[in-house]
């Protein structure tokens, strides 16, 4: 199956710092990407839609001046958690999608974020 | 949005038994994932699969796409089988059900 790689794979913060973490599709270009938050013991939930070249679509609920998103090109995107606080600690995960005759998403490893 | 849900929440398993998880959802999809969370929270592929059957191992698929609804059959289940199983399901931004932990036991 096509790779992605998502880095950190933890971090640890304190609170009122930025933290980025990044999600490269190794071995596809990738005009879409996905980032989903994961509370412990919950199911996955889509925060936003990370597009190639323009602007990041977000969730109804997300806040896009926290949780900044740069797709910088078709192998990378960045979500960077600003300011962040412990109530942003939580589990980050990346997907892309490989488009063609299957749709089929791809993750990348998660990033688990610590805000002390 | 597509409505999934995923049973049973959870299963125990004795090391060798055989398992069915399903999932329901609302509406007609173009996609349809079946996932293993592992305890480092990995998301494995294992079936892309809207509809038909497909067979990986001891693993197995079948989605009736015209009912609405999946199922994974686990097969001589292992201790590595454990973790959490997500359906997901729609054209490319992926709606996931709530998950079925399975607990193998040796």
């Amino acid at each position: 199956g096509a790779v992605v790689s998502q880095h950190p794979s933890w971090v640890i913060c304190k609170s009122g710092t930025s933290v980025k973490i990044e999600c490269r599709s190794l071995d596809f270009q990738a005009t879409t990407m996905f980032w989903y938050r994961q509370f412990p013991k919950q199911s996955l939930m889509l925060m936003a839609t990370s597009n190639e070249g323009s602007k990041a679509t977000y969730e109804q609920g997300v806040e896009k001046d926290k949780f900044l998103i740069n797709h910088a090109s078709l192998t990378l995107s960045t979500l960077t958690v600003t300011s962040a606080h412990p109530e942003d600690s939580s589990f980050y995960i990346c997907s892309a999608p490989i488009q063609g005759e299957n749709t089929e998403a791809f993750f990348g490893q998660g990033t688990r974020l610590t805000v002390v | 949005g597509i409505q999934v849900e995923q049973s049973p929440p959870d299963l125990i398993l004795q090391e060798g038994a055989n398992s069915t998880l399903r999932c329901n959802f609302s509406d007609s999809v173009n996609n349809l994932q079946w996932f293993h969370q592992n305890p480092w929270g990995q998301l494995i592929n294992l079936f892309y699969i809207p509809s038909g059957t497909k067979q990986n191992g001891r693993l197995s698929a079948t989605t009736v796409a015209t009912e609405r609804y999946s199922l994974l059959y686990i097969s001589s289940s292992q201790t590595t089988d454990s973790g959490v199983y997500f359906c997901a399901v729609d054209d490319y931004k992926l709606s996931f059900g709530a998950g079925t932990t399975v607990t193998v036991r040796a």
